[in-house]
């Protein structure tokens, strides 16, 4: 079965620090991963998208990595501000032309950005 | 320009009732989706609808019906509510393949 595991569940940082987010995939075909930032009472809104042939991405101050040999990607978020207080999920796509219905979504990582 | 719209945010329901939610988006997409948000799992896709006039089961369809109205709308009826349905429901919507999911703001369903 498909699956996107994210650690750590949950994660409280200091405003103006650094953090990375992890996420391990099963997923197989591997098409692409996105990151999505889910802020509370709200959907979640795409941060990056990575296929299986690039190593990084970056949006501002969010910058993800992939490894399609060992099927890791993390999320680094550099100077954290409180805005960054959110939840952040982890999305891989198995085909190129596979339609939303065959996206694993992982549980999401909590973080919370603290002064 | 709105985005995707879901109505209502709220809704408290007792064990048998019916209910709708509505979902709308303006940016002139083909694929809409169901999908519900549980604690401590992922996004569980409910149905989809890959273009105007079809409509597909997801991973959890059971107790669930859903209605393409137009390529705007896209309804997701519970036709007697069970407190399993008890989560938080999102509707998204997608232009092309490959592209990403747009999101509605979610409405929060509580079956008593």
């Amino acid at each position: 079965k498909n699956q996107v595991e994210q650690s750590p569940q949950s994660l409280i940082i200091l405003e103006g620090k650094n953090c990375t987010l992890q996420c391990n995939y099963t997923v197989s075909p591997f098409s692409n991963l996105r990151w999505y930032k889910q802020d509370t009472g709200r959907g979640p809104v795409s941060l990056t998208i990575m296929t299986f042939s690039e190593n990084t991405k970056s949006n501002g101050r969010y910058t993800a990595t992939l490894d399609a040999d060992t099927k890791q990607s993390s999320l680094h978020i550099t100077a954290s501000q409180l805005s960054d207080s959110a939840s952040y999920i982890c999305v891989v796509s198995p085909t190129l032309t596979g339609g939303g219905n065959k996206l694993t979504f992982g549980t999401g990582t909590q973080l919370k950005v603290e002064l | 320009n709105a985005g995707v719209t879901q109505t209502p945010k709220f809704q408290v329901l007792k064990t048998g009732q019916s209910m709708t939610l509505q979902c709308a988006q303006d940016m002139n997409h083909n694929s809409m989706y169901w999908y519900r948000q549980d604690p401590g799992m992922g996004l569980r896709l409910i149905y989809y609808s890959a273009s105007e006039g079809t409509t597909d089961k997801g991973e959890v369809p059971n107790g669930y019906n859903v209605s393409r109205l137009n390529k705007r709308e896209f309804s997701l009826r519970l036709e007697s509510a069970a407190p399993s349905q008890t989560s938080v429901y999102f509707c998204a919507s997608r232009g092309q393949v490959g592209e990403k999911l747009f999101f509605g703001s979610g409405t929060q369903l509580s079956v008593l």
